[in-house]
């Protein structure tokens, strides 16, 4: 099992353009959610779903898109980025929305919005 | 709403000395708690969690937490500090039953082991 993988690992963007983070799970979870960190802040939820085709905001969705379209992959769309989304972006999944079972983490996606 | 709090974004222990991170949480129902850590470069990786049951609870690398429902207190502790440990370390909660299950977490702290 290869986990959760988010893609890319870095990216420098303008203020203004757009892209998408991708996060894949090989494990059947159910459950996929975007955080972002920011120091001192610990890691805020940003979009989450609990199936395919099932999507929510969280705490923190302005400027985010997300779709689920297929149990295995839940991108993240930035459809015009500001500097203020500078940050570092987590994937995140577990089996399923009502267990207690931790949450597998990717490694990351490094963002720099100039 | 469910809230964390940990004292202190930085830490500093000498090797071999005990490491006490202190988290308090505030949630409306029974909550369910997890201590995560991160090293450079990576993700967040699970070291314990409390869901029901006995209410210490150890975890990997030699970590143990004790949930204390009269103090809403999840602290984390190591009798021993190994320059492995440093890292950063997320406390965090949720409530399985809410809509989303979501985890909020901490704002962090950073464990500098000296030697």
């Amino acid at each position: 099992n290869a986990g959760v993988t988010q893609t890319p690992k870095f990216q420098v963007l303008k203020t203004g353009q757009s892209m998408t983070l991708q996060c894949a799970q090989d494990m059947n979870h159910e459950y996929m959610s975007w955080y972002r960190q920011d120091p001192g802040m610990g890691l805020r939820l940003i979009h989450y779903s609990v199936g395919a085709g099932i999507t929510d905001q969280g705490e923190v969705p302005n400027g985010y898109n997300v779709s689920r379209s297929t149990t295995e992959d839940f991108p993240l769309r930035l459809l015009s980025a500001a500097p203020s989304q500078t940050s570092v972006y987590f994937c995140a999944s577990r089996l399923s929305q009502g267990d207690n079972s931790p949450l597998h983490f990717g490694n990351g996606t490094r963002l720099t919005v100039t | 709403a469910q809230s964390v709090t940990q004292l202190g974004s930085h830490v500093s222990v000498s090797e071999g000395a005990l490491v006490l991170l202190r988290c308090n949480y505030s949630s409306s129902v029974p909550p369910y708690l997890f201590w995560y850590v991160q090293y450079p470069n990576q993700g967040l990786q699970l070291l314990l969690k409390y869901t029901t049951g006995a209410t210490l609870v150890k975890g990997i690398n030699g970590f143990e937490a004790e949930f204390k429902k009269s103090e809403t207190s999840f602290h984390l502790t190591k009798p021993s500090a190994h320059m492995s440990d440093a890292a950063e370390y997320f406390c965090a909660v949720s409530d399985a039953r809410a809509a989303g299950n979501k985890l909020t977490f901490g704002g962090g702290t950073r464990v500098l082991v000296k030697p």
